[in-house]
């Protein structure tokens, strides 16, 4: 499969911005993802951007994309307890397959 | 709305038993289906997907096997667990809207 990679752990204080970063491989990907996945359940899909865009916001979160790089950042604004999770990186290049990568842990600390 | 379902949710099985782990969607038609498989403290690998009934594809070779016998149905199978088999197993669903969607997994345990 296509390689995705991501840092394995990021720690902030509850009320930071959380930035979590992902590099790929395929430069032919069309879509990129991120998953939440909550401990001992599915994952989650959070938000996703096509490859053609540079910038996407959805309330607390914002995703860019730098496609010349092939990186790919989640912010979360303001971050809570409650966004303490694992989150994935995703991309698909002709949506019939989905590679992820190793996923980060994000731990808020009150 | 569509829905994925998984069960067990939970197995212990012994090494050189079978494994049977089932999936079914709910509310789409002609859905990709995928198995991946998260071991303890690392990535999703994808195991196999299927773009329709009959049609598997198998991402990397292995001591599990999949099938769809029916449109919204998926299975994984294993004829002889081992140690290593041991995960989160996870099926996921797509169509052409480019999103996958999780279900909400097996915890397999092979002692």
């Amino acid at each position: 499969g296509e390689d995705v990679e991501q840092s394995l752990f990021l720690s902030v204080r509850e009320g930071d911005s959380s930035v979590i970063n992902c590099t790929y491989t395929d430069s032919s990907s069309t879509y990129l993802y991120w998953y939440k996945q909550e401990p001992g359940a599915g994952l989650q899909l959070l938000t996703y951007i096509f490859s053609n865009m540079d910038m996407k916001q959805d309330q607390r979160l914002t995703v860019l994309l730098n496609k010349k790089d092939k990186h790919l950042s989640l912010r979360i604004a303001d971050t809570q307890t409650g966004d303490s999770a694992i989150y994935f990186c995703a991309e698909s290049s002709n949506f019939n397959k989905f590679y992820f990568g190793s996923g980060t842990k994000l731990n808020v600390k009150p | 709305s569509q829905t994925i379902h998984q069960w067990p949710a939970t197995l212990v099985q012994p090494v050189g038993s079978p494994l049977s782990l089932e999936c079914t969607v709910e509310g789409t038609s002609n859905p990709n289906l995928y198995w991946y498989r998260q071991a303890a403290g690392r990535g999703l690998q994808l195991l196999f997907y299927s773009v329709g009934i009959g049609q598997i594809s198998s991402e990397v070779p292995q001591n599990l096997s999949a099938s769809r016998p029916q449109d919204r149905q998926f299975i994984l199978s294993s004829k002889k667990l081992l140690l290593s088999d041991s995960g989160f197993y996870l099926c996921a669903w797509s169509v052409g809207t480019g999103v996958a969607f999780f279900g909400p997994g097996t915890r397999l345990t092979v002692l």
